[in-house]
């Protein structure tokens, strides 16, 4: 069982869906990320939630909505999105502080 | 200057051969650093961490050079199977909380 599961794995939406994607971590950790990763661009920290609070939003299109019930599970909820979102979305989970953070599998997003 | 800069590469090299890669950070109160191997439409996965003393695991070791704001990544040996994107990743305090930023990557592909 991996250490943190993103479903779903790949996602076509048109620009008026509203779609959500699922993260969660089994690892014990207290703090989750979501990045998006473009194609020729370094990851992007979009939304840092520590102990299940939200502490970063990197400036996020609020088209782009993150929700994290508990500690263990995080989502992103995606509306009227454009084509330029598309992109491999991942999830991370860490111990808060300066520790490594473990990657979910990410969930490839076409906006079409 | 941008947060985290690598040399984007490709790096090609052929089997057997040493290899190494650079980072260069621009938060000198950045606390911790990490290396992350990342395959084709795959996410990252943790490859090491870098310690201040350096540290060695297998064929890799990894160095940090404050003084510079730089760390390495050595690879000796190299193996068909070492093919792949390494992310540097640096862990720095900005805004309420500390954030794990990802350089872009160096290509490493490793020929017969």
């Amino acid at each position: 069982e991996t250490g943190v599961t993103q479903t779903p794995r790949h996602l076509v939406m048109g620009m008026t869906n509203k779609k959500s994607l699922k993260c969660e971590q089994h690892l014990g950790h207290n703090a989750m990320y979501w990045y998006k990763q473009s194609a020729k661009k370094p990851l992007e920290l979009m939304f840092v939630y520590s102990l299940e609070e939200r502490v970063e939003n990197n400036s996020v299109p609020s088209r782009f909505s993150p929700e994290c019930p508990n500690s263990s599970h995080l989502f992103l909820h995606l509306h009227t999105l454009q084509p330029e979102d598309s992109a491999l979305y991942l999830c991370a989970s860490s111990h808060t502080g300066n520790t490594e953070a473990f990657f979910g599998q990410g969930t490839r997003l076409t906006v079409v | 200057r941008k947060e985290v800069e690598q040399d984007p590469g490709p790096f090609n090299v052929p089997e057997g051969a040493t290899v190494a890669f650079n980072c260069t950070y621009s938060n000198s109160a950045s606390q911790s650093f990490f290396w992350y191997r990342q395959d084709c439409r795959k996410e990252p996965k943790l490859l090491m961490s870098v310690y201040s003393s350096g540290n060695e695991d297998g064929r890799f070791t990894a160095q940090l050079n404050r003084a510079s704001q730089y760390i390495s990544l050595l690879i000796r040996d190299s193996k068909l199977s070492d093919s792949a994107t390494y992310l540097c990743a640096v862990f720095g305090y900005g805004g309420s909380q500390g954030n794990l930023i990802f350089g872009k990557g160096t290509k490493l592909s490793v020929k017969p």
